[in-house]
């Protein structure tokens, strides 16, 4: 239990649906991110929010929304998603940004998304 | 941009034995993490360092900075240890976005 809760764990959705992920963490940090796992890839950072601010979006297509009710809830929108967005989704907080530099970083056990 | 490479990519083991896995970097960095990520997907943040060394409980990591080089250290073994060891890397300008390795897949046999 690391105080970073994902659901669902698992989504089968169609290229039309529209579903959305769920991050919350208890852990009273400031800042949290979506993460993409794809395949045999490194993770790659899609979103972070810092005090419910966006402020990295790394060219991540629009069919992936985010949406940052406040500091402990973040969510991840998704709309027409293609089957190659099929991945391990995970959310993570810290207590601060800025590479990361004396905060440990907390992840969510992950969504693990399909695409059909 | 920082290039993480870790090595090896798969790695077998009997329980019992010492393991270590390698990370090195091109460029410099504000701290190195050390990630631990099981079957299910979750994903456990194991160490976060910028020099030296540190140790919890069977787990130690090192970082040389000069050589841009950390190693990850596992004694005595056991099949719980099996799980993907990720390094990543923080860059020194302070940006959000951690440089990620591959990973490397870990099965430690009874």
């Amino acid at each position: 239990e690391t105080g970073v809760t994902q659901t669902p764990r698992h989504l089968v959705m169609g290229m039309t649906n529209k579903k959305s992920l769920k991050c919350e963490q208890h852990l009273g940090h400031n800042a949290m991110y979506w993460y993409k796992q794809s395949a045999k890839k490194p993770l790659e950072l899609m979103f972070v929010y810092n005090f419910k601010e966006q402020t990295e979006n790394n060219s991540v297509p629009s069919r992936f929304s985010p949406e940052c009710p406040n500091s402990s809830h973040l969510f991840l929108h998704l709309h027409t998603l293609q089957p190659e967005d099929s991945a391990l989704y995970l959310c993570a907080s810290s207590q601060g940004i800025g590479g990361f530099y004396g905060n440990t970083i907390y992840f969510g056990e992950g969504s693990w998304l399909t695409v059909v | 941009k920082n290039e993480v490479e870790q090595s090896p990519q798969n790695l077998t083991a009997q329980e019992g034995e010492f393991i270590t896995i390698n990370c090195s970097y091109s460029v410099g960095i504000s701290a190195l993490h050390w990630l631990q990520q099981h079957p299910g997907g979750g994903i456990v943040s194991l160490f976060m360092l910028s020099s030296g060394k540190k140790k919890h409980g069977r787990l130690i990591a090192t970082i040389n900075i000069q050589e841009k080089h950390s190693s990850l250290h596992i004694t005595a073994s056991h099949p719980r240890d099996s799980a993907v060891y990720i390094c990543a890397v923080g860059d020194q300008g302070g940006s959000e976005k951690l440089v990620f390795g591959k990973g490397t897949k870990l099965t430690v046999n009874p």
